[in-house]
């Protein structure tokens, strides 16, 4: 089944312990991207990948990292998480960045929580 | 700063009313939109996408395209109860999303 995978589903930690948020996809995607959503405020852009090895910052970067060292992976880092992070994220893919007859699939969200 | 604007309501219709959902952007160089319907604790799937001005119509579903004006919109037909949702707008060309608006359809 044609999925993009993100775990975990839910994740409590405490400010300023690491942590990783999986994802992958079994499309071959090109694009992959990561949006966090608050209430009020929608889905925000946190990075994006256009293809391998390329990466570039969206809308709200502050305090996360990435990489794209394989196509089909596209993790998102949280080196010293804060409390302001605490949000539900979602990972999303599609066959090619930016155009119209290739839209976003996403994964099912990882909510997170920092106290 | 690029932006993609919606109420975000609630807006609420009585079942089989039409639910007109409206979105505006800022970029004038912007060509195509999708909308995109969200459920409570899920994640957003994909209705449709646009990118000529006009009407685009999917069973229940029409999109319209001004891109004179800078708005798009979507309109449901016949509203059910399980039309309940968040409908998202988004940019295509940098996936850019408007903060949604929350729908509720009264049975």
């Amino acid at each position: 089944e044609a999925q993009v995978t993100q775990n975990p589903r839910y994740l409590i930690t405490v400010t300023g312990k690491k942590l990783t948020v999986t994802c992958s996809q079994n499309m071959n995607h090109e694009y992959m991207s990561w949006y966090r959503q608050d209430p009020g405020l929608g889905l925000r852009q946190i990075y994006y990948s256009m293809n391998v090895e390329v990466t570039d910052k969206g809308d709200v970067p502050e305090g996360y990292k990435v990489s794209r060292k394989e196509k089909r992976n596209f993790p998102l880092i949280l080196e010293s998480p804060s409390p302001n992070q605490t949000s539900l994220y979602f990972c999303a893919s599609s066959l090619i960045g930016g155009q119209s007859n290739s839209p976003l699939h996403f994964g099912n969200g990882t909510r997170l929580t920092v106290t | 700063q690029k932006e993609v604007e919606q109420n975000s309501g609630p807006l609420s219709v009585p079942e089989g009313a039409i639910a007109s959902l409206n979105c505006t952007y800022s970029d004038r160089g912007s060509q195509s939109f999708f909308w995109y319907r969200q459920y409570s604790g899920k994640s957003p799937e994909l209705i449709m996408f646009i990118y000529s001005n006009g009407d685009k119509e999917d069973g229940r579903f029409t999109a319209q395209l001004n891109k004179a004006s800078q708005y798009v919109s979507l309109l449901i037909r016949d509203s059910q109860p399980s039309d309940s949702a968040t409908y998202l707008c988004a940019v295509t060309e940098d996936m850019r999303f408007g903060a949604g608006t929350r729908l509720t359809v009264k049975p």
